[in-house]
């Protein structure tokens, strides 16, 4: 099965600067990749995800990009902000199941972000 | 939209109790799951389901069995209920296209002592 590490597990910085968290996996039949944002108590909630025929989405201050290759995938956040403070996870999915398999998630990474 | 829902938000149970976990979505969709996530952790999938009437095992399904009548609700059965599921419950959906989103409810919180 699928197997998803991600690093690093906490990861501090000042307001205003970048934030990058990076994710591994091993299946190269994945094809989908989301990221969630949980706070504390809340549920995860998709922030942005990518597909394998594409190597990089933004969506305003947040990007992500795949490198299939080495079966990599990073998200940025840029200008971070303290709302952005949160458990971020990674997640990937292959396509065997045509789409119906359940999400593989990596462990998480606490964003804290310093005033 | 209600979206996904869960209920109930928080449980306490005795080990060996049994319980039954409900989800339900309103958005017609044709894929639901089940996962858990505990403290520091990663969520894991339990079960999943495709449609009415057909689910499948995910990574932890051991102590859990679920059921799908309906397109619309996915509910999850502890039999008998031990301290290793005391974890935070969430179900998601999504619909029947590939590679779309899966949206979670707000989870059950779930203790066995």
């Amino acid at each position: 099965g699928e197997n998803v590490e991600q690093h690093p597990s906490t990861l501090s910085v000042q307001e205003g600067d970048s934030a990058v968290i990076k994710c591994t996996y091993s299946d190269s039949a994945s094809n989908y990749f989301p990221w969630y944002k949980q706070e504390l108590g809340k549920r995860p909630q998709l922030i942005i995800d990518i597909r394998s025929n594409v190597g990089e989405k933004k969506d305003q201050r947040i990007a992500v990009t795949l490198n299939k290759t080495a079966k990599h995938f990073s998200l940025h956040i840029t200008e971070t902000q303290p709302e952005d403070s949160a458990v971020y996870f990674c997640a990937a999915r292959p396509s065997r199941g045509g789409g119906a398999d359940g999400l593989t998630f990596g462990k998480g990474t606490h964003l804290i972000i310093q005033p | 939209n209600a979206g996904v829902t869960q209920t109930p938000k928080f449980r306490i149970l005795k080990i060996g109790q049994s319980m039954t976990l409900q989800c339900a979505q309103d958005m017609n969709h044709n894929y639901m799951y089940w996962y858990r996530q505990d403290p520091g952790m990663g969520l894991k999938l339990i079960y999943y389901s495709v449609g009415a009437g057909i689910t499948d095992k995910g990574e932890v399904p051991n102590g859990y069995n679920v059921s799908r009548s309906t397109t619309e609700d996915f509910p999850l059965r502890l039999e008998l209920a031990a301290p290793s599921q005391t974890s935070v419950y969430f179900c998601a959906s999504s619909d029947g296209r590939v590679n779309q989103p899966q949206h979670f409810g707000d989870g059950t919180r779930l203790s066995i002592l």
